[in-house]
């Protein structure tokens, strides 16, 4: 069975202060790793696929990393509009496996 | 309308009452998936329909019970539903073979 892990549970940043977020995970095959973001009361928002270990996909002020066993969501100099509960989830075939998300609050 | 729409956005219903849920999507999509997320906890899989067939019922009790009549639009019917399944269901959609899912907003469940 496919298992993701998040860590930490919540993060804290002054606006500013770069950071990373951890995505560990087990899985028979993977065939991707997704991050999304999601703000309260709202799905969420689809924001990157990696396939394969060594893959880094960018977009803005966040930068995506994947190995074999984990991958990394990097925030530099996160703003106050990137907080927002970031999930990560695995598929090895049609379904999406999730992690329980990582809250990150950044204050002005 | 664009992406994946989602009504209501909130539904306060009694345990005897019969609901339903709706989703439609935008996208030229032919998966279409219903999530539960509670507080805290990861997203949990309920029913996945690839080209219009259910290919997955993960284990879901028979008072939740999906509809999909063709490749744009998702139903979930409701009935005598129990305190615990308050939450928020979500729903979405994807090209089948290709896992990147795209999310509506959900509607918020709150059993009286």
């Amino acid at each position: 069975e496919d298992q993701v892990t998040q860590s930490p549970e919540a993060l804290r940043l002054q606006e500013g202060e770069s950071s990373s977020l951890n995505c560990s995970y087990t899985v028979s095959g993977l065939r991707g790793l997704f991050w999304y973001r999601q703000d309260p009361g709202k799905g969420p928002e689809f924001l990157f696929t990696l396939y394969s270990a060594g893959e880094e996909k960018e977009k803005e002020r966040l930068k995506a990393t994947l190995t074999k066993k984990e991958s990394f969501l990097h925030i530099t100099a996160p703003k106050p509009e990137d907080s927002a509960t970031y999930l990560c989830a695995v598929s090895d075939d049609y379904k999406l496996s999730f992690g329980a998300g990582t809250t990150v609050t950044v204050r002005a | 309308e664009t992406g994946v729409t989602q009504t209501p956005r909130h539904l306060v219903m009694g345990m005897t009452n019969k609901k339903s849920l709706k989703c439609e999507q935008h996208l030229g999509h032919n998966a279409m998936y219903w999530y539960k997320q509670s507080a805290k906890k990861p997203l949990e899989l309920m029913f996945v329909y690839s080209l219009e067939e259910r290919v997955e019922n993960n284990s879901v009790p028979s008072r939740f019970s999906p509809e999909c009549p063709n490749s744009s639009h998702l139903f979930l019917h409701l009935h005598t539903l129990q305190p615990e399944d308050s939450a928020l269901y979500l729903c979405a959609s994807s090209q089948v073979g290709y896992g990147a899912q795209h999310f509506g907003d959900g509607t918020r469940l709150s059993i009286l």
